[in-house]
Protein backbone atom coordinates (compact mmCIF):
# COMPACT_ATOMS: atom_id res chain seq x y z
CA UNK A 1 0.00 0.00 0.00
CA UNK A 2 2.71 2.58 -0.39
CA UNK A 3 1.40 4.80 -3.16
CA UNK A 4 3.22 7.57 -3.96
CA UNK A 5 6.34 7.66 -1.81
CA UNK A 6 8.63 11.17 -2.05
CA UNK A 7 12.10 11.19 -0.41
CA UNK A 8 13.33 12.99 1.59
CA UNK A 9 10.34 14.51 3.16
CA UNK A 10 13.02 17.46 4.89
CA UNK A 11 15.62 18.85 3.63
CA UNK A 12 17.88 22.31 4.27
CA UNK A 13 20.43 23.87 1.37
CA UNK A 14 22.34 27.11 1.26
CA UNK A 15 22.21 29.33 -1.85
CA UNK A 16 23.53 27.82 -4.67
CA UNK A 17 23.50 23.89 -3.79
CA UNK A 18 21.87 20.96 -6.14
CA UNK A 19 19.40 18.88 -4.62
CA UNK A 20 16.98 15.67 -6.59
CA UNK A 21 13.79 14.95 -4.98
CA UNK A 22 12.70 11.34 -5.34
CA UNK A 23 9.30 10.48 -6.34
CA UNK A 24 8.39 6.49 -6.64
CA UNK A 25 5.04 5.22 -7.42
CA UNK A 26 3.87 1.64 -7.59
CA UNK A 27 0.18 1.93 -9.37
CA UNK A 28 1.76 1.96 -12.97
CA UNK A 29 0.19 5.65 -13.19
CA UNK A 30 1.03 7.06 -16.48
CA UNK A 31 0.94 10.35 -15.66
CA UNK A 32 2.99 11.70 -12.72
CA UNK A 33 3.04 15.73 -11.40
CA UNK A 34 5.45 18.31 -9.17
CA UNK A 35 4.00 20.90 -7.50
CA UNK A 36 4.97 23.37 -5.09
CA UNK A 37 2.81 24.43 -2.14
CA UNK A 38 3.28 27.78 -0.22
CA UNK A 39 1.21 29.36 1.86
CA UNK A 40 -1.90 31.56 0.67
CA UNK A 41 -1.20 30.13 -2.86
CA UNK A 42 -3.41 27.30 -4.92
CA UNK A 43 -0.77 24.51 -5.67
CA UNK A 44 1.50 24.91 -8.86
CA UNK A 45 2.76 22.74 -11.05
CA UNK A 46 6.42 22.38 -11.70
CA UNK A 47 6.99 20.33 -14.73
CA UNK A 48 4.68 17.11 -15.62
CA UNK A 49 5.09 13.54 -17.56
CA UNK A 50 2.21 11.89 -19.57
CA UNK A 51 4.35 8.51 -19.71
CA UNK A 52 7.95 6.97 -19.45
CA UNK A 53 10.66 8.85 -20.95
CA UNK A 54 8.30 12.26 -21.44
CA UNK A 55 8.27 15.43 -19.55
CA UNK A 56 6.86 18.75 -19.58
CA UNK A 57 6.58 22.27 -18.36
CA UNK A 58 4.18 23.56 -16.36
CA UNK A 59 3.26 27.26 -14.57
CA UNK A 60 6.47 27.48 -12.66
CA UNK A 61 9.40 25.53 -14.49
CA UNK A 62 12.02 28.32 -13.84
CA UNK A 63 14.96 26.50 -11.55
CA UNK A 64 13.78 23.10 -11.90
CA UNK A 65 14.65 19.78 -13.84
CA UNK A 66 12.81 16.73 -14.15
CA UNK A 67 13.79 13.12 -15.59
CA UNK A 68 11.26 10.12 -15.85
CA UNK A 69 13.70 7.42 -17.34
CA UNK A 70 11.70 4.31 -15.51
CA UNK A 71 7.91 4.53 -15.37
CA UNK A 72 7.42 4.78 -11.23
CA UNK A 73 9.89 7.13 -10.90
CA UNK A 74 9.86 10.72 -11.29
CA UNK A 75 12.83 13.36 -10.20
CA UNK A 76 13.43 16.51 -9.63
CA UNK A 77 16.02 18.86 -9.69
CA UNK A 78 17.22 22.32 -8.12
CA UNK A 79 20.40 22.57 -10.02
CA UNK A 80 21.24 26.16 -8.10
CA UNK A 81 18.87 26.83 -5.47
CA UNK A 82 17.22 29.78 -3.91
CA UNK A 83 15.73 31.31 -1.10
CA UNK A 84 12.82 31.53 -3.27
CA UNK A 85 12.67 27.80 -4.14
CA UNK A 86 11.73 27.59 -0.06
CA UNK A 87 8.33 25.63 -0.40
CA UNK A 88 6.51 22.39 -0.10
CA UNK A 89 7.07 20.09 -2.74
CA UNK A 90 4.26 17.52 -3.56
CA UNK A 91 4.73 14.55 -6.39
CA UNK A 92 1.12 13.33 -7.89
CA UNK A 93 0.16 10.38 -9.94
CA UNK A 94 -2.81 9.68 -11.83
CA UNK A 95 -3.85 6.51 -14.60
CA UNK A 96 -4.76 9.31 -16.67
CA UNK A 97 -8.00 7.60 -17.72
CA UNK A 98 -11.18 9.16 -18.75
CA UNK A 99 -13.04 8.64 -14.91
CA UNK A 100 -12.36 10.72 -11.76
CA UNK A 101 -8.31 11.43 -12.65
CA UNK A 102 -7.89 11.30 -9.40
CA UNK A 103 -4.55 12.39 -8.72
CA UNK A 104 -2.80 10.53 -5.99
CA UNK A 105 -0.19 12.48 -3.66
CA UNK A 106 2.77 11.87 -2.28
CA UNK A 107 3.56 12.99 2.05
CA UNK A 108 5.14 15.95 0.53
CA UNK A 109 8.81 16.97 0.79
CA UNK A 110 9.99 20.30 2.99
CA UNK A 111 12.73 22.42 1.44
CA UNK A 112 14.34 25.79 3.35
CA UNK A 113 16.65 27.29 1.45
CA UNK A 114 18.86 29.56 3.63
CA UNK B 1 -6.50 34.36 -17.13
CA UNK B 2 -7.50 31.20 -15.35
CA UNK B 3 -8.39 31.67 -11.69
CA UNK B 4 -10.14 29.99 -8.72
CA UNK B 5 -11.65 31.39 -6.50
CA UNK B 6 -12.37 30.16 -2.54
CA UNK B 7 -12.73 31.95 1.23
CA UNK B 8 -9.56 31.83 2.96
CA UNK B 9 -11.30 30.00 6.13
CA UNK B 10 -14.69 29.50 7.53
CA UNK B 11 -15.50 28.49 11.09
CA UNK B 12 -18.22 26.07 11.99
CA UNK B 13 -19.63 23.79 14.83
CA UNK B 14 -19.43 20.37 15.29
CA UNK B 15 -22.65 18.74 14.56
CA UNK B 16 -23.94 21.52 11.76
CA UNK B 17 -23.14 21.86 7.36
CA UNK B 18 -20.99 24.14 6.52
CA UNK B 19 -20.95 25.26 2.27
CA UNK B 20 -17.49 26.12 0.99
CA UNK B 21 -18.30 27.87 -2.62
CA UNK B 22 -15.94 28.13 -5.10
CA UNK B 23 -15.97 30.11 -8.71
CA UNK B 24 -13.38 29.27 -11.54
CA UNK B 25 -12.72 30.86 -14.91
CA UNK B 26 -11.01 28.55 -17.07
CA UNK B 27 -9.77 28.65 -20.52
CA UNK B 28 -12.29 25.16 -21.64
CA UNK B 29 -13.72 22.94 -18.91
CA UNK B 30 -13.20 19.16 -18.36
CA UNK B 31 -14.13 19.25 -14.30
CA UNK B 32 -14.28 20.50 -11.28
CA UNK B 33 -12.17 18.42 -8.07
CA UNK B 34 -12.45 18.73 -4.29
CA UNK B 35 -9.80 17.88 -2.35
CA UNK B 36 -9.27 17.81 1.64
CA UNK B 37 -5.84 18.46 2.76
CA UNK B 38 -5.77 18.18 6.83
CA UNK B 39 -2.40 20.38 8.10
CA UNK B 40 1.13 18.90 7.12
CA UNK B 41 -0.61 16.05 5.11
CA UNK B 42 -0.72 15.70 1.53
CA UNK B 43 -4.04 16.60 -0.19
CA UNK B 44 -6.57 13.60 -0.95
CA UNK B 45 -9.33 13.31 -3.43
CA UNK B 46 -12.85 14.16 -2.16
CA UNK B 47 -15.12 14.74 -5.57
CA UNK B 48 -15.21 15.12 -9.21
CA UNK B 49 -18.28 17.05 -10.90
CA UNK B 50 -18.14 17.63 -14.57
CA UNK B 51 -22.30 17.82 -15.47
CA UNK B 52 -24.11 20.11 -13.52
CA UNK B 53 -25.95 18.54 -10.43
CA UNK B 54 -25.45 17.72 -6.76
CA UNK B 55 -23.39 14.30 -6.35
CA UNK B 56 -23.70 12.80 -2.85
CA UNK B 57 -21.36 11.47 -1.39
CA UNK B 58 -22.17 10.05 2.33
CA UNK B 59 -21.71 13.52 4.64
CA UNK B 60 -20.52 14.96 1.88
CA UNK B 61 -21.73 16.70 -1.02
CA UNK B 62 -20.68 18.22 -4.15
CA UNK B 63 -22.19 20.64 -6.72
CA UNK B 64 -21.48 22.16 -9.98
CA UNK B 65 -23.59 24.51 -11.92
CA UNK B 66 -21.19 25.27 -15.08
CA UNK B 67 -23.51 28.13 -16.61
CA UNK B 68 -22.35 30.04 -13.73
CA UNK B 69 -18.65 28.98 -13.14
CA UNK B 70 -19.41 27.68 -9.66
CA UNK B 71 -19.49 25.04 -7.56
CA UNK B 72 -19.75 24.27 -3.44
CA UNK B 73 -18.87 21.67 -1.29
CA UNK B 74 -21.43 21.06 1.41
CA UNK B 75 -19.93 18.95 4.87
CA UNK B 76 -22.88 17.60 6.95
CA UNK B 77 -22.61 16.59 10.42
CA UNK B 78 -19.79 17.70 11.27
CA UNK B 79 -17.09 16.05 12.92
CA UNK B 80 -13.95 17.72 14.74
CA UNK B 81 -11.76 15.31 12.25
CA UNK B 82 -13.08 17.97 9.28
CA UNK B 83 -10.98 20.69 10.65
CA UNK B 84 -8.63 20.75 7.33
CA UNK B 85 -8.05 23.13 4.11
CA UNK B 86 -10.50 22.34 1.46
CA UNK B 87 -9.23 22.42 -1.85
CA UNK B 88 -10.83 23.51 -5.09
CA UNK B 89 -9.55 23.17 -8.16
CA UNK B 90 -11.16 22.92 -12.05
CA UNK B 91 -9.92 21.39 -15.20
CA UNK B 92 -9.19 23.24 -18.53
CA UNK B 93 -9.35 22.48 -22.07
CA UNK B 94 -5.65 20.82 -21.63
CA UNK B 95 -6.51 18.90 -18.90
CA UNK B 96 -4.06 20.79 -16.68
CA UNK B 97 -5.56 21.38 -13.02
CA UNK B 98 -5.96 25.09 -11.71
CA UNK B 99 -5.89 25.36 -8.03
CA UNK B 100 -7.82 27.43 -5.83
CA UNK B 101 -5.89 28.73 -2.65
CA UNK B 102 -7.82 26.64 -0.19
CA UNK B 103 -10.27 27.31 2.41
CA UNK B 104 -9.37 26.60 6.35
CA UNK B 105 -12.21 25.03 8.20
CA UNK B 106 -11.95 25.44 11.65
CA UNK B 107 -14.61 23.45 13.97
CA UNK B 108 -15.20 24.32 16.82
CA UNK B 109 -17.10 22.49 19.97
Amino acid sequence: NAGVTQTPKFRVLKTGQSMTLLCAQDMNHEYMYWYRQDPGMGLRLIHYSVGEGTTAKGEVPDGYNVSRLKKQNFLLGLESAAPSQTSVYFCASTSGTADTGELFFGEGSRLTVL
Amino acid sequence: GQNIDQPTEMTATEGAIVQINCTYQTSGFNGLFWYQQHAGEAPTFLSYNVLDGLEEKGRFSSFLSRSKGYSYLLLKELQMKDSASYLCAAMDSNYQLIWGAGTKLIIKP
